[in-house]
């Protein structure tokens, strides 16, 4: 069965950076996209961008340029996401989430890894 | 980037109540999502492509809608249904979420 399994919670200072991870099995990892979502409490889910595991090109909402990068590691099957200078803003609940298609051609987030927490405090 | 309006924020409905959410876009879309949420866990996918159940969900769900107007309907509620519900799009990129709504049991 499809999983992605997250690394455990972060707690971090303003300032620096973290990075987390999702190990997906159960699937052929190049062939779906991976994305990250942020959740806030009490806001609504945002989406940070994507990754495509087998070429490594990436996607990012505007709003996420210079505080996230992507990675991925085909030989791990475990696709990264780094979070640099850390603000009490980033504190939050982070998915990752794979992305499938129906005929429509429209991505949506069909399995989604356990969610990771980050905590920003000095 | 587009932004979707969920109706009502909370709702409480008794068992065997028909229950509807309400999904409004700012601009149109061609098709919605659903993912359903339980205290402490993960989104999971309930509805893709407007109307079709993910696996596993009950057929007492349903969706419809089109243009900027969507929404997920319980045609007879249960105690297991009570979770936060989110619309999502992706017509559009970025892809963006609704505020959610809050199904309580009554």
């Amino acid at each position: 069965q499809v999983q992605l399994q997250q690394s455990g919670a972060e707690l971090t200072k303003p300032g620096s950076s973290v990075k987390i991870s999702c190990k997906a099995s159960g699937y052929t990892f190049t062939s779906y996209d991976i994305s990250w979502i942020k959740q806030r409490p009490g806001q609504a889910l945002e989406w940070i961008g994507a990754i495509n595991p087998g070429s490594g090109g990436t996607g990012y909402n505007e709003k996420f340029k210079g505080k996230a990068t992507l990675t991925v590691d085909k030989s791990s099957s475990t696709a990264f996401m780094q979070l640099s200078s850390l603000t009490p803003e980033d504190t939050a609940v982070y998915y990752c989430a794979r992305l499938d298609y129906g005929y429509t051609n429209e991505y949506y987030f069909d399995y989604w890894g356990q969610g990771v927490m980050v905590t920003v405090s000095s | 980037e587009i932004v979707l309006t969920q109706s009502p924020t909370t709702i409480a409905a008794s068992p065997g109540e028909k229950v509807t959410i309400t999904c409004r876009a700012s601009s149109s879309v061609s098709y919605m999502y659903w993912y359903q949420q339980k205290s402490g866990a993960s989104p999971k996918l309930w509805i893709y492509d407007t109307s079709k159940l993910a696996s596993g969900v009950p057929n007492r769900f349903s969706g419809s809608g089109s243009g900027t107007s969507y929404s997920l309907t319980i045609n007879t509620m249960e105690t297991e249904d009570a979770a936060t519900y989110y619309c999502q799009q992706w017509s559009s990129t970025p892809p963006t979420f609704g505020g959610g709504t809050k199904l309580e049991l009554k």
